[in-house]
């Protein structure tokens, strides 16, 4: 059974950092991209980031808004992903979902979310 | 950069009818190789989007046949027969052709 559950959200000072992680069982994690979306509460979706899988090199890719201040990473022999979040902004304040995404582009499945709050 | 735009934005329906949810790009999501990269996701309340269809008009595993994607280019839809009362939540369109992935605004459909 594919799971991924997300950890590491809490509350943090506007210019502070996190680390969020992911870890995911049950399927052949090199095998698969990875991405971060987050909901900011009362919004919808957005699409942080991702990790490409061992194939295409691990290749990082981050949206413009969190460019320069967030990075993607994995951990193969941990089965985790991660986001290392800085310079933390108010409007960062939400819910971090990581999902795998599928050949087609599609996440297919999507961790519970983890909350993270930039507030002073 | 894509802009995705759905309509409506809040949709009362009775259970047992059916209920349609327009999605268009301002870009056309069709790719060179025939696929067309349009998924519509699912947040039912309290819980983690989940996957409805790909590639605009695959359904997901699991995914009750009461499920249909359509559209090519620009403009898709997601139609459901036959509602029913665990169909609530917030319905996204997402754009694949190109990351960044952008998401609609989501369509909020309610039981009436």
């Amino acid at each position: 059974e594919v799971q991924l559950v997300e950890s590491g959200g809490g509350l943090v000072q506007p210019g502070g950092s996190l680390r969020l992680s992911c870890t995911a069982s049950g399927f052949t994690f090199s095998d698969y991209y990875m991405d971060w979306v987050r909901q900011a509460p009362g919004k919808g979706l957005e699409w942080v980031g991702r990790s490409r899988n061992k194939r295409d090199s691990y290749i990082s890719e981050h949206a413009a808004s969190v460019r320069g201040r967030f990075t993607i990473s994995r951990d193969e022999s941990q089965n985790s992903f991660y986001l290392q979040m800085n310079t933390l902004r108010i409007e960062d304040t939400a819910v971090y979902y990581c999902a795998r995404a599928s050949v087609g582009r599609h996440h297919d499945y999507w961790g519970p979310g983890t909350l993270v709050t930039v507030s002073s | 950069d894509f802009v995705m735009t759905q309509s409506p934005l809040s949709l009362p329906v009775t259970p047992g009818e059916s209920a349609s949810i327009s999605c268009r790009s301002s870009q056309s999501l069709l790719h060179s190789n025939g696929n067309n990269y349009l998924n519509w996701y699912l947040q039912k309340p309290g819980q983690s989007p989940q996957l409805l269809i790909y590639l605009g008009s695959n359904r997901a595993s699991g995914v009750p046949d009461r499920f249909s994607g359509s559209g090519s280019g620009t403009d898709f839809t997601l139609k459901i027969s036959r509602v029913e009362a665990e169909d609530v939540g917030v319905y996204y369109c997402m754009q694949a052709l190109q990351t960044a992935f952008i998401f609609g605004q989501g369509t909020r459909l309610e039981i009436k």
